[in-house]
Parts: structure tokens; C-alpha cells; sequence
């Protein structure tokens, strides 16, 4: 069974840039959430991707946004960096079944600094 | 809303010294508790988990029970070990989304 995997590990990007992160599930999953780590903090929700729909979405602004694709791999998109995006982006996949999601798995992360 | 409460760290201990962690949480609903570990450089593991009021989780040594007349998830373990040394998240789930709590340290010496 593979697990979650994410690219790339770190990246570097200056204010005002866009970047793009990448999530791979982990196998007969169909549900991706996207969280993101301050230092020193614990994770925030950012929005969830059921079946390539958007399922949710916390308190982030429009220009965090996500991709769901058909083999449930994800993508989350930032533009207009600012310098408090800096931090670590966490995916996580699970099965979205009639009772609920259960359990979340992580992926390592994709660690990014704004300069 | 939604919110976890745990207690601030560093957590220091020596080894084989007793742990807990307090966490309590504020909810509507039942939600599902967690308790992640985060090593250094690493993404978060899924410690343990407790899904309905009164189940206690357990894994690796630890154990914690959901309490829902104290809203509580309290992480402990008997004998701690140098490679437990972690950062430990509560974290609880509403409609499937993680609500976690700011984390706390724990650093185990010899």
C-alpha cells in the first residue's frame, strides 16, 4: 500500500509569486484535505476535495485554491504569496463513506519559505 | 465553533517518568478525537483515536479516553522513552475536516 506523498519537499519563492504544491493519495482513498503549519503551531484547515468538488473550506483567503484530479491526486495553488505563507503544507487523504470520514493520513509535507 | 485546548510545552520528563498531556475540547455534536505525533522534519502520525464518548484509544504505550462529561481527551502514558520525544497534537473531527490544537513538546532525556 503506498502511502501519501507530496512535491516537492521545500521550496523558496519571493512575495507576490505563485506557486503550486502537489499531493499523491494514498491508494482507495477519495477525499484530500490540504492543511497549513505555522512554526511552532498546529495545523490549520485549509479546504478538502471530494471526487474533484470542493468539500469544505476554512478561513483562507480565494487565493488558496485546489484541484481534485480523477485518480484523486490533488493540488493546491497560492497566488499573490505574502510573507506569512510561509509554512509547512500538510496533505492528508481518507475515504469519504456514507458514516463519515474516519481516519486522515499524512503526507511528509512540502515545506515553504517566502522571502 | 469548534476548538482544542492543550496544555503549553516544553513538556521535559526523564526517562521512564509518567506522561500526560491534557487536552479538552469545545464541539457540537460527537465529534471524533484524535492524538497525532509529530517527529522532527516529519508529517503528522496518527497516534490514537476514540470515536463515541467513554472509548479509550491506545497504541504504543499511550492511551487516552474520551470523556464527554469533561470534554476531555487527556494523552498519558506509564514510562516514557528518549524516542518518544515529539511534538503530540488533540485534534477533533467534524465532518471530516481536523481541528487540532496548538501542540505540545515533549522532550524525554536519559
Amino acid at each position: 500500500e503506498t502511502g501519501v506523498t507530496q512535491s516537492p519537499t521545500h521550496l523558496i519563492k519571493t512575495r507576490g509569486q505563485q506557486v503550486t504544491l502537489r499531493c499523491s493519495s494514498q491508494s482507495g482513498h477519495n477525499t484530500v484535505s490540504w492543511y497549513q503549519q505555522a512554526l511552532g503551531q498546529g495545523p490549520q484547515f485549509i479546504f478538502q476535495y471530494y471526487r474533484e468538488e470542493e468539500n469544505g473550506r476554512g478561513n483562507f483567503p480565494p487565493r488558496f485554491s485546489g484541484l481534485q484530479f480523477p485518480n484523486y491526486s490533488s493540488e493546491l495553488n497560492v497566488n499573490a504569496l505574502e510573507l506569512d505563507d510561509s509554512a509547512l503544507y500538510l496533505c492528508a487523504s481518507s475515504s469519504l463513506l456514507g458514516g463519515g470520514i474516519d481516519e486522515q493520513f499524512f503526507g511528509p509535507g512540502t515545506r515553504l519559505t517566502v522571502l | 465553533g469548534n476548538s482544542v485546548t492543550q496544555m503549553e510545552g516544553p513538556v521535559t520528563l526523564s526517562e521512564e517518568a509518567f506522561l500526560t498531556i491534557n487536552c479538552t475540547y469545545t464541539a457540537t455534536g460527537y465529534p471524533s478525537l484524535f492524538w497525532y505525533v509529530q517527529y522532527p522534519g516529519e508529517g503528522l502520525q496518527l497516534l490514537l483515536k476514540a470515536t463515541k464518548a467513554d472509548d479509550k484509544g491506545s497504541n504504543k504505550g499511550f492511551e487516552a479516553t474520551y470523556r464527554k462529561e469533561t470534554t476531555s481527551f487527556h494523552l498519558e502514558k506509564g514510562s516514557v522513552q528518549v524516542s518518544d520525544s515529539a511534538v503530540y497534537f488533540c485534534a477533533l473531527s467534524s465532518w471530516g475536516k481536523l481541528q487540532f490544537g496548538a501542540g505540545t513538546q515533549v522532550v524525554v532525556t536519559p
